[in-house]
């Protein structure tokens, strides 16, 4: 299997803050890489696949890039509603995740 | 806009058998672009792909819970459904039903609410 593995796995930043997230793979997945945020209580929602391309619907403010097995999840002004916990998803099967990075507030 | 809700049991003893059905509404439920998958999530912990099937029934799973999972897909009722066996508290978990695209490799683009399942006697 592929490990995914997310670093930091907290961190605390502020409104307005430029924010990055790093998801390694223990292999490469090429692009094959997504990145989901969800919001306690909620189920997780897709910001970015195929590394670097925004869904539909999320802000510009969310950008992804990487290839091969290092990647970056980047929001650039932080807003309040962006506290939550982001989570990196490989494309080979077995489909794992990394273990999550929590956004709190400063 | 699909949207896709889970159903079962929220409670299931130790040694039986988890079962949970998801209805998709708001159409695609028959279209080739997608698979539907089951994701869980344990307490505290982070996600767990569990497999994914076809409309025309080709499954993928985890090979971690193979021997002890089967699904399925009524196509007759826009339903798919999962079923674990031999649970142990391990398994207690919120599972999710999510709708997957699969275009080159697979993403999880709509997520059902999830559904709480815990595995005690």
């Amino acid at each position: 299997d592929i490990q995914m593995t997310q670093s930091p796995s907290s961190l605390s930043a502020s409104v307005g803050d430029r924010v990055t997230i790093t998801c390694r793979a223990s292999q490469s997945v090429i692009n094959y890489l997504n990145w989901y945020q969800q919001k306690p209580g909620n189920a997780p929602q897709l910001l970015i696949f195929g590394a670097s391309t925004l869904q539909s619907g999320v802000p510009s403010r969310f950008s992804g890039s990487g290839y091969g097995t290092e990647f970056t999840l980047t929001i650039s002004s932080l807003q309040p509603e962006d506290f939550a916990t982001y989570y990196c998803q490989q494309g080979y099967r077995p489909l794992t995740f990394g273990g999550g990075t929590k956004v709190e507030i400063k | 806009q699909v949207l896709l809700q889970e159903s079962g049991p929220g409670l299931v003893k130790p040694s039986q058998t988890l079962s949970l059905t998801c209805s998709v509404s708001g159409g695609s439920f028959s279209s080739g672009t997608y698979y539907w998958s089951w994701i869980r999530q344990r307490p505290e912990k982070g996600l767990e792909w569990i497999g994914y099937m076809s409309y025309r029934g080709s499954a993928y799973n985890n090979p971690s819970l193979e021997s002890r999972l089967t699904m399925s897909i009524d196509t007759s009722k826009d339903q798919f459904s999962l079923k674990l066996t031999s649970v142990t508290a391990a398994d207690t978990a919120v599972y999710y039903c999510v709708r997957t695209v699969y275009t080159n490799y697979p993403k999880f683009d709509s997520w059902g609410q999830g559904a709480l399942v815990t595995v005690s006697s």
